[in-house]
């Protein structure tokens, strides 16, 4: 049973340039969480979504992210013209979103942004 | 104030030893509780979930949480050098959300 699934694990970006950040839940989950690992400090929150809705997005910087879980295929994170400070681990995580288990959130292995 | 306080340490101790890992919150709206294993460049690793107060154990790992007093422990009995990690802590409210609030995370160290 494969866990969540995030490409590239790596992604490196000029100054301006896009970054897509890639998200497939575990088998069964329905509920996808993007969070944001600065070094030296803990993971902030960032959106929640569940198929085609956005749940929360409290966590998103107001300009420039953006965040998508279509109906079908992967959960999208989307930087646009980044800047230094968006050098960053990235994780997804996931839940069931149903059962006693229902929010669980289990994480994949992130992605890690470089900003040159 | 953070919402959720963790010492970042880095707490050392030898193969063998009991380790007591903590964090203390603010917010009395928190009900589910959660310790996250993670390995260098890895991603969190859930280890123990709970709800409300009360003691949770799984092999060698015991969850403590003390709602009264805004606490929150995670023990670790017959530490092995395979223990040595960041553990977070992570908690949330009964709210819909489903946001994770994140201690900053302590690295243990266990030396053979």
């Amino acid at each position: 049973n494969a866990g969540v699934m995030q490409n590239p694990r790596h992604l490196v970006r000029r100054r301006g340039q896009e970054a897509r950040l890639r998200c497939s839940p575990m088998k069964g989950h329905s509920h996808v969480y993007w969070y944001r690992q600065l070094p030296e400090e803990g993971l902030k929150f960032m959106v929640y979504l569940q198929k085609e809705n956005i749940i929360d997005e409290s966590g998103m910087p107001k300009e420039r992210f953006s965040a998508e879980f279509p109906k079908e295929g992967p959960s999208i994170l989307r930087i646009q013209q980044v800047v230094r400070g968006d050098s960053a681990a990235y994780f997804c995580a996931s839940s069931p979103g149903t059962g006693s288990s229902y929010n669980e959130q289990f994480f994949g292995p992130g992605t890690r942004l470089t900003v040159l | 104030q953070k919402e959720v306080e963790q010492d970042p340490g880095p707490l050392s101790v030898p193969e063998g030893a009991i380790v007591s890992l903590n964090c203390t919150y603010s917010n009395s709206a928190f009900q589910y509780f959660m310790w996250y294993r993670q390995y260098s460049r890895k991603g969190p690793e859930l280890l123990m979930y709970t709800y409300s107060s009360g003691n949770k154990e799984d092999g060698r790992f015991t969850a403590q949480v003390d709602k009264s007093s805004k606490y929150i422990s995670l023990f670790i009995r017959d530490s092995q050098p395979s223990d040595s990690a960041t553990y977070l802590c992570a908690m949330r409210s009964s709210s819909n959300t489903g946001k994770l609030i994140f201690g900053q995370g302590t690295t243990l160290q266990v030396k053979p």
